[in-house]
């Protein structure tokens, strides 16, 4: 089992929709927890960072559920330019300062 | 924007050659990775530095090597680059446990 999963997609949507992403990990003493957005041929950027309270940036609220030990990204009124494979990023609990990155899940919005 | 620069962008060379991937950041990060991926493949952990002469091997197995003789600077070099090792090189950087910030990334091909 992968230590952060992700669904694939794509996830093909009309501009305007709500869409919604999920991630699951497997080291419940995980700690910090982020979503990068990854552009074609691109490199990763810090999306939003994820905190147990939830959090919210513009169109983008990420959530955080330790018991059932998953983070969420939902994104509000697409937009063509959130077309991009999303990312979900755990830290590693051991003494290292490594991250786990997920194998993304990729977004399609559409005119 | 992060302060991350890697050189060269694009390469494309030879099987045989040496090559050097430069990495450098300006915001005084401890901690330096280098990722490995593939074309809509997920990023491998190659080498890590937790600061001045520390380096580690990272979970996927490269035949590079790396050195961080200062703070602000991490190569990683191919003694004997071959059409294996064609893919992107990712660096990153971070303060501790805080995000990794992404480097622009060098696109390698070996014929």
């Amino acid at each position: 089992r992968k230590e952060v999963e992700q669904d694939p997609g794509p996830f093909n949507v009309p501009e305007g929709a709500t869409v919604a992403f999920n991630c699951t990990y497997s080291n419940s003493a995980s700690q910090s927890f982020f979503w990068y957005r990854q552009d074609c041929r691109k490199e990763p950027k810090l999306l939003m960072s994820v905190y147990s309270s939830g959090n919210e940036d513009g169109r983008f609220t990420a959530q955080l559920n330790r018991a059932s030990q998953y983070i969420s990204l939902l994104i509000r009124d697409s937009k063509l330019s959130d077309s991009a494979t999303y990312l979900c990023v755990v830290n590693r609990v051991d003494s290292s300062y490594k991250l786990i990155f997920g194998s993304g899940t990729r977004l399609l919005v559409r005119p | 924007e992060a302060d991350i620069y890697q050189t060269p962008r694009y390469l494309v060379i030879g099987t045989g050659k040496k090559i050097t991937l430069e990495c450098s950041q300006t915001m005084g990060h401890d901690k330096m990775y280098w990722y490995q991926q593939d074309p809509g493949m997920e990023l491998h952990l190659i080498h890590y530095s937790y600061g001045v002469n520390s380096t580690e091997k990272g979970d996927l197995s490269s035949e590079s090597t790396v050195s961080r003789i200062r703070t602000e600077h991490f190569p990683l070099t191919l003694e004997s680059a071959r059409p294996s090792h064609t893919s992107q090189y990712l660096c990153a950087s971070s303060r501790g446990t805080d995000t990794q910030y992404f480097g622009p990334g060098t696109r390698l091909t070996v014929l």
